[in-house]
């Protein structure tokens, strides 16, 4: 069955520290994959997004991801981290066309 | 322009109860999500819509139902409420149903009591 796992369910880190939360999706096929984030009291936004090409993404705020297909995985990363990027972090897959598949998400919190 | 809207924002139902959420999808999109969120939980699929049609259905029972109408906006029902289904009901839009990201409304939160 398809699924998307995230490794991390709590995460804290200083200003400027570096960032990578893991994601995973179990699935053999073609898929699309997304990250979202959501800040305290906002809806959920897109960060990045990977469909196909370059497995090395770059979104928006200085985040990246990198699709690595032998692993099955999806990992964000940030090289310098900032208080205002205190949120909650959701992997997503479409394994099918119409459908998809969220992680437990990661809460980051970053310390000034 | 506006994005998703969705009402009402807050609700408190009983046990055995009816409710109806509502979602407005951002200007030019025909293609209408629902997604459960769970505390503690990423949002699950239960409904898309794509032009007046259901298009795919989630692993939910039978007594969440959903429309979609001309002017692409959806209703979400839930019949006979459970404590369970107390969780924040999202709604997302996208242009079409089978490509491209999914952008959301701020959602429902629904209490069972």
């Amino acid at each position: 069955a398809q699924s998307v796992s995230q490794h991390n369910h709590h995460v804290i880190l200083s200003e400027a520290a570096s960032l990578e939360l893991g994601c995973n999706y179990s699935y053999g096929g073609t898929v699309n994959l997304f990250w979202y984030v959501q800040y305290p009291g906002q809806h959920l936004q897109l960060l990045l997004k990977y469909f196909s090409g370059d497995p090395l993404v770059k979104g928006i705020k200085g985040f990246e991801a990198e699709f690595i297909k032998s692993k099955f995985s999806f990992n964000l990363r940030k090289p310098s981290v900032q208080w205002s990027d205190t949120a909650e972090y959701f992997c997503a897959c479409r394994f099918s066309f119409n459908k998809f598949y969220f992680g437990s998400g990661t809460k980051l919190n970053v310390k000034p | 322009d506006a994005g998703v809207t969705q009402s009402p924002t807050h609700l408190i139902k009983t046990r055995g109860q009816q409710v109806t959420l509502r979602c407005s999808p951002i200007s030019g999109h025909k293609s209408v999500s629902w997604y459960q969120q769970v505390l503690g939980q990423g949002p699950q699929f239960i409904f898309q819509y794509y032009e007046k049609e259901e298009r795919g259905r989630g692993n939910f029972p039978d007594r969440f139902s959903a429309r979609q109408f001309p002017n692409y906006s959806s209703e979400l029902n839930v019949n006979a409420l459970l404590l369970g289904d107390s969780a924040l009901y999202l709604c997302a839009s996208s242009l079409t149903g089978t490509t491209g990201e999914l952008f959301f409304g701020e959602g429902s939160r629904l209490t069972v009591l």
